[in-house]
């Protein structure tokens, strides 16, 4: 049975860098009919979609945190990984890693399975 | 790239039908046939219930399918039971390897 499990810290100081990592188990990240995604829910709010990435390490990204988002692959370890530079208060979420079905053309398709989450608290 | 727009909440009784809108544009819903829908139940990941606009991942109940009408998808859940009390996400593709999701609708069920 494939799992997630996102680690890293839980509180983060504004105008520093959010780092997350998500480590793959029951499966391996190099399955190449999947992507691997990044999704955050703030605070009694909804979905975002960050962005995805292939094991090759091609990256799609949200346009409007493109500019302050990376997203990496480890294929050795089974783990990606995403940075969130100049974090603000509006970055507080619970952050997602997940499995990303797409289809041949496009990046659209579904996530089917997810880690169970892990808050971040942007805070001085 | 703006969000789907969702109902905020729907309702119904046990045994009912409800059905969830989620409405895109010409640049995501109205060009292709990839939208999915999530359930979250409190406190818990999201699973996805339909996928590529009207397809049952393996182990959904069959209670739920989608469709699509021009911009709008809909999800619909059929003989509805206590269990299917949550909220409700589309997303859809919007085009240039972006994806977008809906605000989500809470369903009560009475």
């Amino acid at each position: 049975q494939l799992q997630l499990q996102e680690s890293g810290p839980g509180l983060v100081k504004p105008s520093e860098t959010l780092s997350l990592t998500c480590t793959v188990s029951g499966g391996s990240i190099s399955n190449s009919d999947y992507y691997w995604g990044w999704i955050r829910q703030s605070p009694g709010k909804g979905l975002e979609w960050i962005g995805s990435i292939f094991y090759s390490g091609s990256t799609y990204y949200n346009p409007s945190l493109k500019s302050r988002v990376t997203i990496s692959v480890d294929t050795s370890k089974n783990q990606f990984s995403l940075k969130v530079a100049s974090v603000t208060a509006a970055d507080t979420a619970l952050y997602y890693c997940t499995r990303h079905w797409a289809t041949m053309i496009t990046l659209g398709g579904f996530f089917d399975y997810w880690g169970q989450g892990a808050l971040v608290t942007v805070s001085s | 790239q703006s969000a789907l727009t969702q109902p905020a909440s729907v309702s119904g009784s046990p045994g009912q039908s409800i059905t969830i809108s989620c409405t895109g544009t010409s640049s995501d819903v109205g060009s292709y046939n990839l939208v999915s829908w999530y359930q979250q139940h409190p406190g818990k990941a999201p699973k996805v219930m339909i996928s590529e606009g009207t397809k049952r991942p393996s182990g959904v109940s069959d209670r739920f399918s989608g469709s699509k009408s021009g911009n709008t998808a809909s999800l619909t859940i059929s003989g509805l039971q206590a269990e299917d009390e949550a909220d409700y996400y589309c997303c859809s593709y919007s085009g240039s390897s972006t994806l977008v999701f809906g605000g989500g609708t809470k369903l009560t069920v009475l």
